[in-house]
């Protein structure tokens, strides 16, 4: 069935050092996907959408240098945090619109030290 | 930018209880999502519901929408152990189309403890 996986379930890296997560939908395309983070005891909060062929739109006070999205297919899409510092570290989950459904991926905890 | 108040922000009942929790927009609701999230996991998809006055439910959870399509509830009965978690209530913008399609904005979220 349609599914959105994501792809590291967690990573630990070092301040200043760049982290990649993948997002992709399964057994269907996604021209438009959404990346939400979410910090401890907190709801979601959407950062930006990625497009497919275009640009991302980024929300309202998030960096688009320092979270850099490319919407590489209609199956996958990506979130770079550029030089990541503690302050970024947080569970980051992207999201696919499947007719009316919004699936989500399970999630990538970052942990940055 | 439409905003969503849940309530209560959390809760703990025993086994057996019955529960709602609230979902209220400053706004009208053109489609509302219920989702169950386990603490640092993925989001769960419960229900969606779209018309005023509709009702859904699935085992022992039962959303509803009124009839101005500004509140949402889901009730749980009997709660178990199994329905601990944070349940969300999220919404998709008014006549949202093109690339703004599948946008969901969520309430502060309801943590749900259920004691054996």
């Amino acid at each position: 069935g349609a599914v959105v996986s994501q792809h590291p379930s967690w990573v630990i890296c070092k301040s200043g050092t760049s982290v990649k997560i993948e997002c992709r939908s399964l057994d269907f395309q996604a021209t438009t996907m959404f990346w939400y983070r979410q910090f401890p005891k907190q709801s979601l909060m959407l950062m930006a959408t990625s497009n497919e062929g275009s640009k991302a739109t980024y929300e309202q006070g998030v960096e688009k240098d320092k979270f850099l999205i490319n919407h590489a297919s209609l199956t996958l899409s990506t979130l770079t945090v550029t030089s990541a510092h503690p302050e970024d570290s947080s569970f980051y989950i992207c999201s696919a619109p499947l007719a009316s459904l919004k699936l989500f991926g399970p999630g990538t905890r970052l942990t940055v030290l | 930018s439409q905003e969503l108040e849940q309530s209560p922000q959390s809760l703990i009942v025993q086994e057996g209880k019955n529960l709602t929790i609230n979902c209220t927009s400053s706004k009208t609701l053109y489609g509302l999502y219920w989702y169950k999230q386990k603490y640092g996991e993925g989001l769960i998809f419960l229900m969606m519901l779209q018309k005023g006055g509709e009702e859904k439910s699935h085992e022992k959870i039962t959303a509803k929408l009124d009839e101005k399509k500004q509140q949402s509830s889901l009730h749980i009965t009997a709660s178990q152990p199994s329905h601990a978690g944070i349940y969300l209530c999220g919404v998709t913008a008014a006549g949202a189309g093109g690339t703004s399609y599948g946008k969901l904005t969520f309430g502060q979220g309801t943590i749900l403890t259920v004691h054996p």
